[in-house]
């Protein structure tokens, strides 16, 4: 998984708690991604961050918050759980390949809202 | 909006045919594939890309194959074994250079 691993790899949590997801690459990688994985979606853009503390929104942000005080954490935060979103949550980390930005995956986190 | 998608959901190969996996996509200002196996239980693994200045490129029993003319994508496997068994996506950047977008998906099985 190139050198990325996410924690914890499984979670079961309540509706209206607040859930934390840790994204660690050891690549050095300047951009890193959070995507969540649900049948009939495929694979939605949450968040992403371009450098330590630059951040942007994708297309599927409300509801979640991201921060990244290191090169080598990027910590996903869902501020009050919703059933809606009990999925599966991909952190992804990019770097020029000589073609183009290519992303790497990590092993994905499942996360059950109940 | 902008979307890439697949022509088939499901695919079914006998082990040490070839495979090809089709992908059309939409946005004409995307200039970066890639192609995508993902397993039952794990991320997506990074099979092979593909820049908008070429039209074939092969990997190890995989060559992708780029059509800009009908914004059609391909990946094709040679001699399929039964560990190719898995969902393969393509993926476009047309938000972006850094920022992409997947199909859904075609779930390729093996049969012995």
């Amino acid at each position: 998984d190139a050198g990325i691993t996410q924690s914890p790899r499984h979670k079961v949590t309540e509706t209206g708690t607040p859930v934390t997801l840790r994204c660690h690459q050891t690549e050095n990688h300047r951009y890193m991604y959070w995507y969540r994985q649900d049948p009939g979606h495929g694979l939605r853009l949450i968040h992403y961050s371009y450098g330590v503390k630059d951040t942007d929104k994708g297309e599927v942000s409300d509801g979640y918050s991201v921060s990244r005080s290191k090169t080598e954490d990027f910590l996903l935060t869902l501020e009050s759980a919703t059933s809606s979103q009990t999925s599966v949550y991909f952190c992804a980390i990019s770097d020029w390949g000589g073609a183009g930005w290519e992303q790497y995956f990590g092993p994905g986190t499942r996360l059950t809202v109940t | 909006g902008e979307s890439v998608g697949l022509h088939l959901p499901t695919l079914s190969v006998q082990e040490g045919d070839n495979s090809i996996i089709n992908c059309a996509y939409s946005n004409s200002a995307s200039d970066y594939f890639i192609w995508y196996k993902q397993e039952s239980g794990k991320g997506p693994q990074f099979i092979i890309d593909i820049r908008s200045n070429m039209d074939k490129r092969q990997g190890q029993r995989v060559t992708v194959l780029l059509n800009k003319t009908v914004k059609h994508l391909s990946l094709q496997i040679a001699a399929t074994q039964p560990g190719d068994s898995a969902v393969y996506f393509c993926a476009e950047n047309g938000q972006g250079a850094q920022k992409l977008v997947f199909g859904q998906g075609t779930r390729l099985t093996i049969n012995p």
